[in-house]
């Protein structure tokens, strides 16, 4: 079955760009959206945005521009950039498919926690 | 955005209690409702997905209503394992959104 396993740095000074990359086994990227999500210590859920096997894109307009995703099929990764962070950016980072047949979240990393910080 | 609000936002119960917590989204949705478990440390574990269709190896003591607006998760007969965080997620909208969370503890 599809997994999938987040990778990059724990730490990120700030206006630095976070930079995460996940990689997908058991399993084809043709389909499906693959999607970042965060989670900042004891709070919510927040969708940053996904990439389809096509490089389209759709980003939440909270991160205001400085969130860009993308895809290498051939490697069977996608990966996450995300500018001038700040302390708010801080969380835990979640690489997860969205499965357009059902419209879920079906499958997750482990995730990854990043802290921003100088 | 679609914004999903979740009631109560902590909850306290026993072992073999009924519970049921409560999303509401604050535009029709239709039952494009989905419902997930998180247990600390973890990634959430999708549970409910189009409001009311379990996920595979779900246990049927989950069940999941609702349409439009308003949607409710509820556990018959709450186990020890059950106790951990709940979200809502509605999918109707591309630009995802999930509920604030339902923290579920032991009384």
């Amino acid at each position: 079955q599809v997994q999938l396993r987040e990778s990059g740095p724990g730490l990120v000074k700030p206006s630095e760009t976070l930079s995460l990359t996940c990689t997908v086994s058991g399993g084809s990227m043709t389909v499906d959206h693959w999607t970042w999500i965060r989670q900042p210590p004891g709070k919510g859920l927040e969708w940053c945005g996904y990439v389809y096997n096509t490089g389209t894109t759709n980003y939440n307009p909270s991160l205001k521009g400085r969130v860009s995703i993308s895809v290498d099929t051939s490697k069977n990764q996608f990966s996450l950039k995300l500018s001038s962070v700040t302390s708010a950016d801080t969380a835990v980072y979640y690489c997860a498919r969205y499965q357009m047949v059902s419209g879920v979240f079906d499958v997750w990393g482990q995730g990854t926690l990043v802290g921003v910080s100088s | 955005d679609i914004q999903m609000t979740q009631s109560p936002s902590s909850l306290s119960a026993s072992v073999g209690d009924r519970v049921t917590i409560t999303c509401r989204a604050s535009q029709s949705i239709s039952r494009y409702l989905n419902w997930y478990q998180q247990k600390p440390g973890k990634a959430p574990k999708l549970l409910i997905y189009s409001t009311s269709s379990l996920q595979t190896g779900v246990p049927p003591r989950f069940s999941g209503s609702g349409s439009g607006t308003d949607f409710t998760l509820t556990i018959s007969t709450l186990q020890p394992e059950d106790f951990a965080t709940y979200y809502c997620q509605q999918s109707y909208d591309t630009l995802y959104t999930f509920g604030q969370g339902t923290k579920l503890e032991i009384k």
